[in-house]
């Protein structure tokens, strides 16, 4: 298993600034994934964060509202730039784990995020 | 459009009673994921099934992989407080090329109450 700490946990933000969520994990993985969740409700997926490439957005997702940073195999960066009200979510960072089909998920604790 | 779809959505129940929470797909999942989440934490994976007709249990609950491979099914017996929370089911397509890229359902909110 990996151990994934997520910071800051929550923080409250004024509209227009943009926040930097740090994920750093224990030992090295490849994948890691950065997800939105309203509370209560399911996850989406915004990115999959390459080591040493760019990383891979989803769709309604783009790199100039959700820059991400991958610098080595155990720490990835996601910044929520110019927010605004509807950005306020829970943002959750994942690695995926060599075991039963390469799909064993592991997830920080999340950064609830509110807009203000 | 939704590849899994996860039902309930919301289950309030008393402790004792059983449950089953269903995720249905017209997709072939490679494998499928249940996880549990609390408030403020992230999901916990509860368990992996990869084969079709693959049944396992944890406990109180028993986790059921559909025979091809499009549905799977969590029941929980004897229901108690503590697995009050959300589940989340999630699975990796048949002959997708992202490594590690998982589909979620909609979870569904547990409520148990004494």
């Amino acid at each position: 298993s990996a151990v994934i700490s997520q910071k800051p946990s929550r923080d409250i933000c004024q509209r227009g600034t943009s926040l930097t969520i740090q994920c750093q994990v224990d030992s090295q993985v490849t994948m890691m994934f950065w997800y939105r969740q309203q509370p209560g409700q399911s996850l989406t997926l915004i990115a999959t964060a390459n080591q040493g490439s760019e990383a891979t957005y989803e769709s309604g997702f783009v790199i100039d509202k959700f820059p991400i940073s991958r610098p080595n195999l155990t720490f990835s960066t996601l910044t929520v730039s110019n927010m605004s009200p509807e950005d306020s979510s829970i943002y959750l960072c994942s690695v995926v784990w060599p075991g039963i089909k390469n799909t064993e998920a592991f997830f920080g604790q999340g950064t609830r995020l509110t807009v203000v | 459009t939704q590849l899994l779809e996860q039902s309930p959505q919301f289950l309030s129940i008393q402790e004792g009673e059983n449950l089953t929470v269903y995720c249905n797909s017209s997709s072939v999942f490679s494998s499928l994921q249940w996880y549990r989440q609390e408030p403020g934490e992230g999901p916990v994976l509860l368990v992996t099934v990869v084969t079709g007709g693959e049944v396992k249990k944890l406990k109180r609950l028993t986790f059921q992989f559909g025979d091809a491979r499009k549905d799977s099914s969590l029941h929980i017996t004897a229901a108690q407080p503590g697995d009050t929370g959300l589940y989340l089911c999630a699975g990796v397509l048949a002959g997708g090329t992202s490594y590690g890229k998982l589909t979620f359902g909609q979870g569904t909110i547990l409520t148990v109450h004494p």
